[in-house]
């Protein structure tokens, strides 16, 4: 059983710029959810995918997208970056009736 | 405000010492979960409580879900090195909620 990967591990990019993130969830998952954890503080919810769909989502603002692949992988996309878009990016999947999550190692994103 | 919170914020104490981690809501929660998260790497699930009144072990860790399901702690028994890092505590609201809330996590230093 293979865990959950993220890519890339980090990334620096400038203000206004847009950024993909990728993810492949752990085998037999079929949803995958997205979080922001900036410095200091425990993961923020950004949204949810399950079987390509998306099934919720945080306090987050439309410039923050993302898409699930049949294959359960998953993309988060951000455009118009600004400085306090730095976080870890968090993604991690589940097996939808269970609510136990297994998260991948995260993406450190730092805009200047 | 934050939906969970989390006490202390942090914590530094010696190999051997014991140590309780609190997480507070004045929310009921249908299932709560504790996490370790290391630096540079996302979140380990170290167990889930869905009871209130449970207490579950895991080896010198013990978790306890208040009664009316609002709180939950972490009580680790001669802490060792290893046991330093982020402890999150992550929760479902009642009511069907399948979006988890985090707190801000305990970060936790054991010295040798």
């Amino acid at each position: 059983e293979t865990g959950v990967t993220q890519s890339p591990t980090h990334l620096i990019k400038t203000r206004g710029q847009q950024v993909t993130l990728r993810c492949s969830s752990q085998s037999g998952h079929n949803t995958v959810s997205w979080y922001q954890q900036a410095l200091g503080q425990g993961p923020q919810f950004i949204f949810q995918y399950y079987r390509e769909e998306e099934n919720g989502r945080g306090n987050f603002p439309p410039r923050f997208s993302g898409l699930q692949f049949p294959n359960y992988s998953s993309e988060l996309n951000v455009n118009a970056l600004e400085l306090d878009d730095s976080a870890l990016y968090l993604c991690a999947s589940t097996e939808q009736d269970r609510g136990e999550q297994y998260f991948g190692p995260g993406t450190r994103l730092t805009v200047t | 405000t934050q939906l969970l919170e989390q006490s202390p914020q942090f914590l530094s104490i010696q190999e051997g010492e014991n140590l309780t981690v609190y997480c507070n809501s004045s929310s009921v929660f249908s299932s709560l979960q504790w996490y370790r998260q290391e630096p540079g790497e996302g979140p380990v699930l170290l167990v889930t409580v869905v009871t209130g009144g449970e207490v579950k072990k895991l080896k010198r860790l013990t978790f306890q879900f208040g009664d009316a399901r609002k709180d939950s702690s972490l009580h680790i028994t001669a802490a060792q090195p290893g046991d330093t890092g982020l402890y999150l505590c992550a929760g479902y609201e009642s009511g069907g909620s399948y979006i988890p809330t985090f707190g801000r996590g305990t970060s936790l230093i054991v010295h040798p």
